[in-house]
This record gives C-alpha cells, sequence and structure tokens, in this order.
C-alpha cells in the first residue's frame, strides 16, 4: 500500500522567510496529493492540491511542486507570516473516489517567530 | 460552508469502559471518516462509511466499532477503552466532486 513521509518534523523560520516541507510517496499510482493545514484546537483545513497532470500549483503565497518521477511533492510558503504557524500534512491517493483513501504524512509543526 | 460537529471537545474515560464519539455533518455528504492523531504518526483512518449503515475497515481498526444509522451522524465505538486508545480523534466528510475532507474540531480522548 501507500506509504507517505514527511520531512522535516519541526521547521521554525523567522517571519518574512520561505519554508519549505518535503514528502515522498512510494505508490506510482497515485494521483492526487493535498496539502493540509491544522491551527491549534482546529481540525485540518485543505490549503491547496495538485493532481499529477500539472507540476506545479500556486494559491498567493503558497505553492505546490510535483516530481512524479522522483515521487516526491513540496509545499513552498513565501513571506511567512505569524498565523502561518500550525501542523502541515501532506497527503496522497489514487483520487476518483472516497475508497481511494488518503494516506497522510506525519506532519510539519511550523513555527513562523516574529 | 460545510460543519462537522463532534459531540466532547475532551473527554476523560476508565479503562474497560464503553465510549461513544458522536459527529454530526450538516452537508449530506455521503461519506465520513474517524481518523485518529498521534504525535509523529501523523493521521490514521480508523473506519469509514460511503452510505447509511455501510463501513469499511480503515488502517487501524483493531478495538473500535462504528455505527453509521443515518446519513448526518458517524459514531465512533470504543467497546472497552484501554489506555492505548488515548489520543485525539477527529471526524471528517468527503465531497465528492473536489476529494476535499472536511474536518471537525477534534475530540481529545484521554483513558485512564
Amino acid at each position: 500500500g501507500e506509504n507517505v513521509e514527511q520531512h522535516p518534523s519541526t521547521l521554525s523560520v523567522q517571519e518574512g522567510d520561505s519554508a519549505v516541507i518535503k514528502c515522498t510517496y512510494s505508490d506510482s499510482a497515485s494521483n492526487y496529493f493535498p496539502w493540509y493545514k491544522q491551527e491549534l484546537g482546529k481540525g485540518p483545513q485543505l490549503i491547496i492540491d495538485i493532481r499529477s497532470n500539472v507540476g506545479e500549483k500556486k494559491d498567493q503565497r503558497i505553492a505546490v511542486t510535483l516530481n512524479k518521477t522522483a515521487k516526491h511533492f513540496s509545499l513552498h510558503i513565501t513571506e511567512t507570516q505569524p498565523e502561518d504557524s500550525a501542523v502541515y500534512f501532506c497527503a496522497a491517493s489514487r483520487g476518483g473516489g472516497a475508497t481511494n483513501k488518503l494516506i497522510f504524512g506525519t506532519g510539519t509543526l511550523l513555527a513562523v517567530q516574529p | 460552508d460545510v460543519k462537522v460537529t463532534q459531540s466532547s471537545r475532551y473527554l476523560v474515560k476508565r479503562t474497560g469502559e464503553k465510549v461513544f464519539l458522536e459527529c454530526v455533518q450538516d452537508m449530506d455528504h455521503e461519506n465520513m471518516f474517524w481518523y485518529r492523531q498521534d504525535p509523529g504518526l501523523g493521521l490514521r483512518l480508523i473506519y469509514f462509511s460511503y452510505d447509511v449503515k455501510m463501513k469499511e475497515k480503515g488502517d487501524i481498526p483493531e478495538g473500535y466499532s462504528v455505527s453509521r444509522e443515518k446519513k448526518e451522524r458517524f459514531s465512533l465505538i470504543l467497546e472497552s477503552a484501554s489506555t492505548n486508545q488515548t489520543s485525539m480523534y477527529l471526524c471528517a466528510t468527503y465531497r465528492q466532486g473536489d476529494e476535499k475532507l472536511f474536518f471537525g474540531s477534534g475530540t481529545q480522548l484521554s483513558v485512564l
């Protein structure tokens, strides 16, 4: 089955710097890669996702890149702000329905220092 | 926006007790999930349901069961709680069109 590895487990950056979180997956049939952000005391929320037919997707200060050959994908946050401090989870699935279950990474605790 | 409500934010139970965790959604989604969140282990799927009275085991179903008698409600049951079931439990629904998961705020369960 699918296995998703996520690094680093913790990341501390200064406000205004960039942050990068990396994930690798094992199932070459996976084609859907979402990123979820979990703020303190809340459930995870989808912030961006990418499918295997594109290599990069951007939404304001966040971007995700996908390298299908190497089977890894990354989350990039530019101009970090204190409100970006949270736990971030990557995930992978074969897509196409709920029965193709999402497999989550182990999470990255991002701390943005003001 | 989708609302997923978990009945308790914090719960303390004794070893051997039967525990019910309740989850209610307001968006008529067919698919609902129960995850367990532990530090360093991420989110692990316990059970999911794709329709009323239908269920399927996830990756770590041992010691748990579920019930879905109505579309909007999905319950996680710990038949006989044990200390290794101390964890954060997250309920989620799934929107078919964009494959987005909507999570509740979680229930932090402590089994003493």
